[in-house]
């Protein structure tokens, strides 16, 4: 079935250094790639995106690459600040309008 | 514009009762969903609704029945409730995006339900 792998599940890095989690889908077909961050008690947000027709998208700190062939796409975040901890999720959209998360990554940043 | 607005935000079931969450959002979209969120879990998809007057199972329906009401309101039932059910439900709206199955999900606050 439609299946979203996310790793690590946990990540800790110091301030100031980059983190990545990557995601892989089981969809060849899925066309639409978001990335949501979900603070403590609070509802996700979506931080950035990218569709299939796009290699890599950047915003800021954050950039999004995605790797049709492989099936997999990756978030970057560089210089991390204390803020940027949370629990990060991936999505893919499959070819029957569904979105479907992987599991998420806790982000902890240390000062 | 509230997005989207969920009620209840908390309650507590026994084993055996039913109820229904409600959900409604004001942007106008076509597609709406609701996931449920556990531990390690990730958001997984109940039920969703491409548009108004079509309902598809997602990744967890057994258990749950929803209905779409028209264009601003999706609700999600549950009709004898469990404990495997307890967990944090979130209901989300969506526009489908050129050349893409969906877009952008704008979640609700989210419903926290323990079924004891």
């Amino acid at each position: 079935g439609e299946n979203v792998e996310q790793h690590p599940s946990t990540l800790s890095v110091q301030e100031g250094d980059s983190a990545v989690i990557k995601c892989t889908y089981s969809d060849s077909a899925s066309n639409y790639f978001p990335w949501y961050k979900q603070e403590l008690g609070k509802r996700p947000q979506l931080i950035i995106d990218i569709r299939s027709n796009v290699g890599e998208k950047k915003d800021q700190r954050i950039a999004v690459t995605l790797n049709k062939t492989a099936k997999h796409f990756s978030l970057h975040i560089t210089e991390t600040q204390p803020e940027d901890s949370a629990v990060y999720f991936c999505a893919a959209a499959t070819r029957t309008d569904k979105l479907i998360f992987g599991t998420g990554t806790r982000l902890q940043v240390f000062p | 514009n509230a997005g989207v607005t969920q009620t209840p935000k908390f309650q507590v079931l026994k084993t055996g009762q039913s109820m229904t969450l409600q959900c409604a959002q004001d942007m106008n979209h076509n597609s709406m969903y609701w996931y449920r969120q556990d531990p390690g879990m990730g958001l997984r998809l109940i039920y969703y609704s491409a548009s108004e007057g079509t309902t598809d199972k997602g990744e967890v329906p057994n258990g749950y029945n929803v209905s779409r009401l028209n264009k601003r309101e999706f609700s999600l039932r549950l009709e004898s409730a469990a404990p495997s059910q307890t967990s944090v439900y979130f209901c989300a709206s969506s526009e489908r995006l050129a050349g893409a199955y969906t877009g952008e999900l704008f979640f609700g606050e989210g419903s926290r339900l323990t079924v004891l």
